[in-house]
């Protein structure tokens, strides 16, 4: 089955820590998302890429790092930069060609950093 | 200025009755596409139904259809039928067509929570 998988689906981490949050899609899509979510609000973009090697920042990029290797993978780091990282994260792909395409969404992963 | 403005945070229903959420809408372009999403509490994002700019007939998928006056703005999503398993938090998105720093953007509300009352 075609789909979106995170891991882990939930991840507990010590403050001054980095951690990365994996993302990987067999939808064969060029474009790829980072998104995150507070409790009680919309989900903001956190960096986005279109093909490999090549990424942009989104609207809360600061203390996030991406990489964009391989077309189905787009890992995110969450460094010791952010000054809030707990959070719901989820990771999106989608059809690039123009706006009427959906974004697909994998299941999430809950950071706690404590 | 928001790009999409969800003015209910919170809407109940009773069980089989019509639910109308309310999503208003901000863009300068003439073409853009409209989403609704469904995220339960397990958190997953589900896509529900979709509406272009340039459609003529409101979208409707099963039991969701879309109120789309695009003079005003708006496309407010109907679920008919409650269901107790339509409780969850909808959100409402859009993409628009300028290729603002490369990419067709998705642009998300902050969201209805529905809760369907047996």
């Amino acid at each position: 089955d075609g789909g979106i998988t995170q891991s882990p689906k939930y991840l507990f981490r010590k403050e001054g820590q980095n951690v990365t949050l994996s993302c990987e899609q067999n939808l064969n899509h060029d474009a790829m998302y980072w998104y995150r979510q507070d409790p009680g609000q919309g989900l903001r973009l956190i960096y986005y890429s279109q093909i490999v090697n090549d990424f942009q920042k989104g609207d809360i990029a600061e203390g996030y790092s991406v990489s964009r290797e391989k077309k189905e993978s787009f890992p995110l780091t969450v460094t010791s930069a952010q000054k809030n990282p707990t959070a719901f994260y989820l990771c999106a792909s989608s059809d690039d060609s123009g706006f009427a395409y959906e974004q697909y969404f994998g299941p999430g992963t809950r950071l706690t950093v404590t | 200025a928001q790009k999409i403005t969800q003015t209910q945070p919170g809407m109940f229903v009773q069980e089989k009755e019509a639910v109308t959420l309310d999503c208003t809408y901000d863009t300068s372009d003439q073409s853009y596409g409209l989403f609704w999403y469904k995220q339960p509490s397990s958190g997953e994002m589900i896509f529900l139904i979709y509406q272009g700019s340039y459609d003529e007939q409101n979208a409707t998928e099963g039991r969701y259809s879309l109120n789309f006056q695009k003079a005003r703005k708006s496309t407010n999503l109907v679920i008919s039928a409650s269901q107790l398993g339509d409780s969850a938090m909808y959100f409402c998105a859009m993409r628009e067509s300028r290729f603002e720093a490369g990419s067709y953007q998705l642009t998300f509300g902050k969201g209805t929570k529905l809760s369907v009352i047996p």
